[in-house]
């Protein structure tokens, strides 16, 4: 099976701007979800979707959104770009029990200047 | 809530040398518990897993027991190699955390030949 793939894999924006990342899960899987890694602060959870629902949240400002759509792709969105916002974004695909695998996409590196 | 404590890095070893990364973790209930690895401009790789206690999870000559009574994780490898080189996360989910990942916050293996 292909894994997790995540696009795009570098991106530069500007402070202000917004950025979507997208990622596709492995074939079957139906939750998807986001991490967010910084130097700082580590890997940081920032959402869960299942069957295009967000079940789960991290303590992110609205700014963080996301969604999923009806072939488990998912993308998230970043409004209103700011420095702190530049970081290494993970998404994980995973069966729905708690005690199942997630695997994890190669990420998106995001870099705010 | 739920967290994960895991030893300082980096930790720097000889090659055949013996591993240990301690990981201990605080959590309601009987948490599922996992090993990942990341390698230099990788994502997240699942290195072991275990989801009840006294399970032991192990892949590639890494080991670890889920020790309910000491609430720890630890990891082993008997003899490492300089391609264990990586920086090591464990983590949790919660019984009602569905597939949100609380991750300590990494320990980096360098391993010189």
């Amino acid at each position: 099976k292909a894994g997790v793939t995540q696009t795009p894999r570098y991106l530069i924006k500007t402070r202000g701007q917004q950025v979507t990342l997208s990622c596709s899960p492995i074939s079957g899987h139906r939750s998807v979800s986001w991490y967010q890694q910084t130097p700082g602060q580590g890997l940081q959870f920032l959402f869960e979707y299942f069957s295009e629902t967000q079940r789960n949240k991290g303590n992110f400002p609205g700014r963080f959104s996301g969604r999923q759509f009806s072939n488990s792709r998912s993308e998230m969105n970043v409004s209103t770009l700011e420095l702190g916002d530049s970081a290494l974004y993970l998404c994980a695909s995973s069966n729905d029990r708690v005690t199942d695998t997630q695997y994890f996409g190669p990420g998106t590196r995001l870099t705010v200047l | 809530g739920n967290s994960v404590t895991q030893m300082e890095g980096p930790v720097t070893l000889s090659e055949e040398a013996f591993l240990t990364i301690n990981c201990t973790y605080t959590a309601t209930g009987y948490p599922s518990l996992f090993w990942y690895v990341q390698y230099p401009g990788e994502g997240l790789q699942l290195l072991l897993k275990a989801t009840k206690a006294d399970d032991k999870g192990s892949n590639k000559g890494f080991e670890a027991t889920y020790r309910k009574e000491t609430t720890s994780f630890h990891l082993e490898k008997g003899s490492v190699q300089v391609s264990d080189s990586a920086v090591y996360f464990c983590a949790l989910i919660g019984l009602q955390g569905f597939q949100k990942l609380v991750f300590g916050t990494g320990t980096r293996l360098l391993v010189s030949p």
